[in-house]
């Protein structure tokens, strides 16, 4: 089984503040994507990075793949409240679409 | 219209009932699938369908089975709902790259 360990399970933070969100695993990944979730909806794709030491960005929200394709992480600049949410990384191996999704990482932003 | 429907948003049910969730998708994807989220947990895969004809067993299929029935149509069904399947439900479907997910059925057995 493919696991995908998110780190840190939680962050409370004010807003302003810089934060980065790690997502880890022992296996290769083709691909990783990273998802925002709000309450009471789905998960909507943020990103998708398909090449080892891959960095890209989006407004306030930087994404990298690790150079191994095990690892990647979520570095948002300035916080602001709407950025509040579940955030999820998910990989894919091969060709096909199927996902695994990490274990989630809860961001609140206060003022 | 939302791309992705599932009905019903809520539901309670007892030990032992069946019971039925229903995606719908206008996006025109063959690509559909199952997931449950908990808490902590992130999302686990329970089915996945690539097309009409093809039904896959996901991570944690046990004690679910689900139906295609038609390219826009992928159903979940509880055969004898017991409360660790107290959990939030979502379809979603996909063409080659992103996954576009329902809102989400919240379900509650007692």
């Amino acid at each position: 089984t493919q696991l995908l360990e998110q780190s840190p399970q939680f962050l409370s933070i004010q807003e302003g503040e810089n934060l980065t969100v790690y997502c880890n695993s022992s296996s290769v990944f083709s691909s990783l994507q990273w998802y925002r979730q709000e309450p009471g909806e789905g998960p909507v794709l943020l990103v998708t990075v398909v090449t080892g030491g891959e960095v890209k960005k989006l407004k306030r929200l930087t994404f990298q793949f690790g150079d191994a394709r095990k690892d990647s992480s979520l570095h948002i600049t300035a916080a602001q409240p709407g950025d509040t949410g579940l955030y999820l990384c998910a990989g894919t191996t091969g060709t096909a679409s199927k996902l695994t999704f990490g274990t989630g990482t809860r961001l609140q932003v206060t003022l | 219209d939302a791309d992705v429907t599932q009905t019903p948003r809520n539901r309670i049910t007892k030990t032992g009932k069946r019971i039925m969730l229903e995606c719908s998708q206008t996006k025109g994807h063959d690509r559909m699938y199952w997931y449950r989220q908990d808490p902590g947990l992130g999302l686990q895969l329970i089915y996945y369908s690539f097309d009409v004809k093809d039904i896959n067993k996901g991570e944690i299929s046990d004690g679910y089975s689900v139906s295609r029935q038609a390219q826009a149509k992928f159903s979940l069904s509880l055969e004898s709902a017991i409360p660790n399947q107290t959990a939030l439900y979502f379809c979603a479907t996909s063409d080659l790259g992103t996954q576009y997910f329902g809102p989400g059925t919240r379900l509650l057995v007692l």
